[in-house]
């Protein structure tokens, strides 16, 4: 299976920090890897799809980087909507596998 | 606009098995697949396995393989996955998704259905 490792675990940020989330696979994935942000009790919503294309109706300050093995998921300027958990996801074989998850608080 | 509405919550006792529905709207069923994903309590996701609703061919996580069975009601654009020898590490909110695109992705998922076991 891949392993999906992503990086911090938790970040404390402030409203307009810029925040980044980096997600690493244990072989390359090509650019077969998506973003999810999950709220508590929600099902999680896909951000960034093909490591770099944004899905329809997410805001522009969101933006994904990477190829091969290391990824980068951007917020540009932090929302208060956007304190949440991020998820990795590689697409390139089965079974799927998601990274643990970056949780992002308020500072 | 696409819809999957799942099953209730469900509380089981050890050993035994719980069915969890997905049922699919606002698009032809049999283009697409669907994924189970679960999610442990306070936990991460858990990739459990696909089916295809135009085939019914199905590829499960090797983990659970022999304990997990996901079929499909193409009558009612339905898709079960039922889960069998329960413990308390299957305790977890399970959601049902749409595999779309190439590479694929996850863009509609169901609410999630909470299922506790325990004795």
């Amino acid at each position: 299976d891949i392993q999906m490792t992503q990086s911090p675990s938790s970040l404390s940020a402030s409203v307009g920090d810029r925040v980044t989330i980096t997600c690493r696979a244990s072989q390359s994935i090509n650019v077969n890897l998506n973003w999810y942000q999950q709220k508590p009790g929600k099902a999680p919503k896909l951000l960034i799809y093909a490591a770099s294309r944004l899905q329809s109706g997410v805001p522009s300050r969101f933006s994904g980087s990477g190829s091969g093995t290391d990824f980068t998921l951007a917020i540009s300027s932090l929302q208060h909507e956007d304190f949440a958990t991020y998820y990795c996801q590689q697409s390139y074989n089965t079974p799927r596998t998601f990274g643990q998850g970056t949780k992002v608080e308020i500072k | 606009q696409v819809q999957l509405v799942q099953s209730g919550t469900e509380v089981k006792k050890p050993g035994a098995s719980v069915k969890v529905s997905c049922k699919a709207s606002g698009y032809t069923f049999t283009n697409y697949g669907i994924v189970w994903v679960r999610q442990a309590p306070g936990q991460g996701l858990e990739w459990l396995g696909w089916i295809s609703a135009y085939t019914g061919d199905t590829n499960y996580a090797q983990k659970l393989q022999g304990r997990v069975t996901m079929t499909l009601d193409t009558s009612t654009s339905t898709v079960y996955m039922e889960l069998s020898s329960l413990t308390s590490d299957d305790t977890a909110v399970y959601y049902c998704a749409r595999p779309d695109g190439n590479p694929q992705y996850f863009a509609y998922w169901g609410q999630g259905t909470l299922v506790t076991v325990s004795s």
